[in-house]
């Protein structure tokens, strides 16, 4: 797979319900940041994770960084229907600074 | 909150014309970025700009494409001649630091026809 790379590709749940996805990646990281996008919208950051921490919160959203593993989780709980979005994991791959790679996205579709 | 802006909104230019997208960053941020993303495919980045010189840039910056800061608020991307395959929406991102939160703008639609 490649850098960042979200999983499922698309998650359909009840409002209230809890939402996870989960992103891997391939290369060391120095932080993993999560956006979300709402169709045919700009991305809005939710949530950057740096390498040395485990898990972060920010309201409603819980994020967890397994660097042994290459993997992140993103948590929405108490999903809403206007979470309803696509979410990415974004890493600045080799060490970089700069750039981000995006995964392809979870489609989350949260039903009123 | 601070917010990066960008405009247009929606850009049709003919394939050939020269185009330039507009950003306003962050107010305190210095370091810059162009992202695009073609409808249906992943995000990809451009080029990152800081003290005014691009510090990193992909294989798809090439020639056609410009970046320059040309006063204390702006930030643009110029592509000379447009090909049909540069319709994308094109965002801008800034930073405060290199390896912090990147704020990206709400975009601009690229079509080329």
């Amino acid at each position: 797979s490649q850098q960042g790379e979200e999983d499922p590709q698309a998650l359909s749940i009840q409002e209230g319900e809890n939402a996870t996805m989960n992103c891997s990646y391939k290369t060391s990281i120095n932080n993993l940041q999560w956006y979300r996008q709402n169709s045919g919208r700009g991305l809005v950051h939710l949530i950057l994770i740096r390498s040395n921490e485990r898990e972060k919160h920010s309201g409603r959203l819980r994020v967890t960084l397994d660097t042994s593993k290459k993997s992140s989780s993103l948590l929405i709980t108490a999903s809403r229907a206007a979470d309803t979005a696509s979410y990415f994991c974004a890493t600045p791959p080799g060490g970089s600074n700069y750039k981000l790679t995006f995964g392809k996205g979870t489609l989350l579709t949260v039903n009123p | 909150e601070p917010e990066v802006t960008q405009t247009p909104s929606h850009q049709v230019t003919q394939m050939g014309q020269e185009v330039i997208l507009r950003c306003v960053p962050i107010s305190n941020h210095l370091y810059f970025y162009w992202y695009r993303q073609i409808l249906g495919q992943k995000v990809e980045f451009l080029v990152s700009f800081y003290n005014n010189e691009i510090s990193e840039k992909s294989e798809i910056f090439d020639d056609q494409f410009s970046v320059e800061r040309p006063d204390g608020s702006n930030f643009t991307l110029k592509i000379r001649s447009t090909k049909l395959e540069d319709s994308a929406m094109y965002f801008c991102a800034s930073s405060a630091e290199a390896g912090n939160e990147q704020y990206f703008g709400p975009g601009t639609r690229l079509t080329v026809t």
